[in-house]
């Protein structure tokens, strides 16, 4: 198994551009989180999706931030307009079973710097 | 506010030697509790887990102590290795059906030859 994928690996964009990162989430979970890592707070729940339907969003930062999961292998954290407060490690997470507890199979992260 | 929190920040061990981390928590609605593994420039990966149900688990050099009246609980590191130089992070989760990982801060170990 080829894990969860992310992409792109590294993003450095200026403040004001619009930024998505992708995720490709291991084949056959039907769970889907977004973590943001700084730092200062540490590794954060921004969102997550059950069956392709977003259930918990209320770790999402701001309006600028928006995430969609199209179908079950694809999954979209997109921030309009970036801020330099935006810069951390973005990582996807998925696990098996909703409430498969602590299970989350982490992807590589993405590491965006805003500028 | 943290719920879960995380001792030391980071820690320098020799190689053959304990490493320890404590963790401390609040909610006692908790019930399950994971250790993660994070190496650089990778995500972090579930390495060990318990139930409050029970004081100890040990998974070959790595095991987790749980202190349920104390709210408290810890991961040993035996017979530490340069490879096992990593962040590590505990976190807690509540209830079933729970998919909400409250995660310590990390401890970035090093263990030095």
């Amino acid at each position: 198994d080829a894990g969860v994928i992310q992409s792109p690996r590294h993003e450095v964009t200026e403040m004001g551009q619009e930024v998505t990162l992708r995720c490709k989430p291991i084949s056959g979970h039907n769970s889907l989180f977004w973590y943001r890592q700084t730092m200062m707070r540490g590794l954060e729940l921004l969102i997550y999706f059950n069956n392709n339907v977003p259930i918990d969003d209320s770790g999402m930062p701001e309006d600028r931030f928006s995430a969609k999961m199209p179908n079950a292998s694809f999954s979209t954290l997109k921030i309009q307009p970036s801020e330099p407060r935006d810069s951390a490690v973005y990582f996807c997470a998925s696990s098996l079973l909703a409430g498969a507890k602590g299970e989350q199979y982490f992807g590589p992260g993405t590491r965006l710097t805003v500028t | 506010q943290q719920q879960v929190k995380q001792s030391p920040q980071s820690l320098i061990v020799q190689k053959g030697g304990i490493s320890i981390i404590n963790c401390a928590y609040e909610n006692t609605a908790f019930d399950y509790f994971p250790w993660y593994q994070q190496f650089p420039g990778k995500g972090p990966a579930l390495l060990i887990a318990i139930r409050p149900d029970v004081s100890e688990k040990k998974e070959g050099r790595f095991t987790i102590s749980f202190n349920k009246s104390a709210k408290q609980f810890s991961l040993h590191i035996m017979d530490s290795q340069p490879g096992d130089s990593a962040t590590y992070f505990c976190a807690a989760i509540a209830g079933a059906g729970s998919y909400q990982l409250t995660f310590g801060k990390g401890t970035k170990l090093s263990v030095i030859p």
